[in-house]
């Protein structure tokens, strides 16, 4: 079964400041991952999507890796804003004929200004 | 383009009523999915449908009926809503078709029920 897990649960960093949110995943057989963000009382942004055959991806402040023979994806924000300050989710697709994705606990992340 | 559409925002039921959350997409998206998300708990798959006609279960099944009788609707149906069902519910779409979407999942604003 597959378990997702995400290191730290939460996060509190002054502006300015690069950070790395960790992901680890049981199960290496994963379609894709996707990084989510959740701010309060929100529904869920997608943020970055890597395929399992991709290393990386990136968008503006934010880049995405994927280790599958690890099970581990991080993602890096850099220059961190105020505005960055939301829950983080990541989740992998185990099958590319279904819908169902595995989600980690996330990690709530605080930006001091 | 409006994306995932849940109605309602905000329910409020009494223990044994039932009820069905709506959800609607405008992207022609085969899959469709509801997820519940609770504190502690994360998000979990409740059921999911590869296709109008075609659902299966997620993972905490149990308490809840969906159908899927076109491509742009998926109904989540509570039959006799219980204390424990109270929670945020969030329909997602995706589509394997063209590589522009990229296989991303959407989602929508989320209902939030309580049961009483």
């Amino acid at each position: 079964k597959q378990e997702v897990t995400q290191i730290p649960a939460a996060l509190s960093v002054p502006e300015g400041e690069n950070l790395v949110l960790n992901c680890s995943f049981t199960d290496s057989a994963i379609y894709n991952l996707q990084w989510f963000r959740q701010d309060p009382g929100k529904g869920l942004t997608s943020l970055l999507l890597i395929q399992s055959s991709q290393r990386e991806q990136t968008s503006g402040r934010l880049n995405a890796s994927l280790d599958k023979s690890s099970g581990r994806s991080t993602l890096y924000i850099a220059a961190s804003q105020p505005g960055d300050s939301a829950t983080y989710l990541c989740a992998v697709l185990c099958s590319s004929n279904t819908g169902k994705l595995i989600f980690g606990q996330g990690t709530t992340l605080q930006v001091k200004p | 383009n409006a994306g995932v559409t849940q109605t309602p925002k905000f329910q409020v039921l009494k223990t044994g009523q039932s009820m069905t959350l709506q959800c609607a997409q405008d992207m022609n998206h085969e899959y469709m999915s509801w997820y519940r998300q609770d504190p502690g708990m994360g998000l979990r798959l409740i059921h999911y449908s590869v296709g109008a006609g075609i659902t299966d279960q997620g993972e905490v099944p149990n308490g809840y009926n969906v159908s899927r009788s076109t491509t742009e609707d998926f109904p989540l149906r509570l039959l006799s809503a219980a204390p424990s069902q109270t929670s945020v519910y969030f329909c997602a779409s995706r589509s394997e078709r063209g590589q522009s979407s990229g296989n991303t999942i959407y989602f929508g604003e989320g209902s939030w029920l309580t049961v009483v």
